[in-house]
């Protein structure tokens, strides 16, 4: 499977300000998600993206919240936007398996705390 | 959408029992259902998958099945040990618009106790 990294880890944020979290890739890939993993919960997708297009977002999660950029085939980008304490969870990117585009894997996640 | 049921949502074992964690869900048209397992701390792991057309799977200590009619599929992890200790997630896939489309299962934390 693909080789994914994150950065940053781990970050503790003031409310009102804005993260940004990058998602680097071993390998091309389609189809990169990303997931937000709240405090002993499941995984809830936030949007897809595509390399080219614009990110699809599921329902409750909006682009202005949650601008994500996808540049190229090994990369993408979300940022979380003004941020409230509610926002504090586990941001997770995955990525669709180069031999199979059923099976998902993920990185490592960022742990996000606001304050 | 699809809504995906995971049940317990606790589960302590004897070391070397069975564990079993079971899982419904509700779009006929899902055709993927794999297994993640997620240490503390760690990102989610895939330990087995199966697809609609399978009735069963198995790799070594670990076996899920799936009934399609009913829409449930289950986990079986035989022989526990302490280091299969971890949260468990089932997920429902559905292909939509050439990817798979992933809902997770609420979790079921199992511990295996020595």
């Amino acid at each position: 499977s693909a080789v994914i990294s994150q950065k940053p880890s781990r970050d503790i944020c003031q409310r009102g300000t804005s993260l940004t979290i990058q998602c680097q890739v071993d390998s091309q890939v389609t189809m990169m998600f990303w997931y937000r993993q709240q405090p002993g919960q499941s995984l809830t997708l936030i949007a897809t993206a595509n390399q080219g297009s614009e990110a699809t977002y599921e329902s409750g999660f909006v682009i202005d919240k949650f601008p994500i950029s996808r540049p190229n085939l090994t990369f993408s980008t979300l940022t979380v936007s003004n941020m409230s304490p509610e926002d504090s969870s586990i941001y997770l990117c995955s990525v669709d398996s180069t031999a199979s585009t059923d099976t998902q894997y993920f990185g490592p996640g960022t742990r996000l705390t606001v304050l | 959408g699809e809504n995906v049921e995971q049940h317990p949502s606790t589960l302590s074992v004897q070391e070397g029992d069975s564990a079993v964690i079971k899982c419904t869900y509700s779009d006929s048209a899902s055709n993927y259902f794999p297994w993640y397992k997620q240490e503390l701390g760690k990102r989610p792991q895939l330990i087995i998958d199966i697809r609609s057309n399978v009735g069963e799977k198995k790799d070594q200590r670990i076996a899920v099945t799936l009934n399609k009619t009913a829409k449930h599929f289950s986990l079986h992890i035989t022989e526990t040990q302490p280091e299969d200790s971890a949260v468990y997630f089932c997920a429902a896939s559905i292909r939509s618009g050439g990817y798979q489309k992933v809902t997770f299962g609420t979790g079921t934390k199992l511990q295996v106790i020595p």
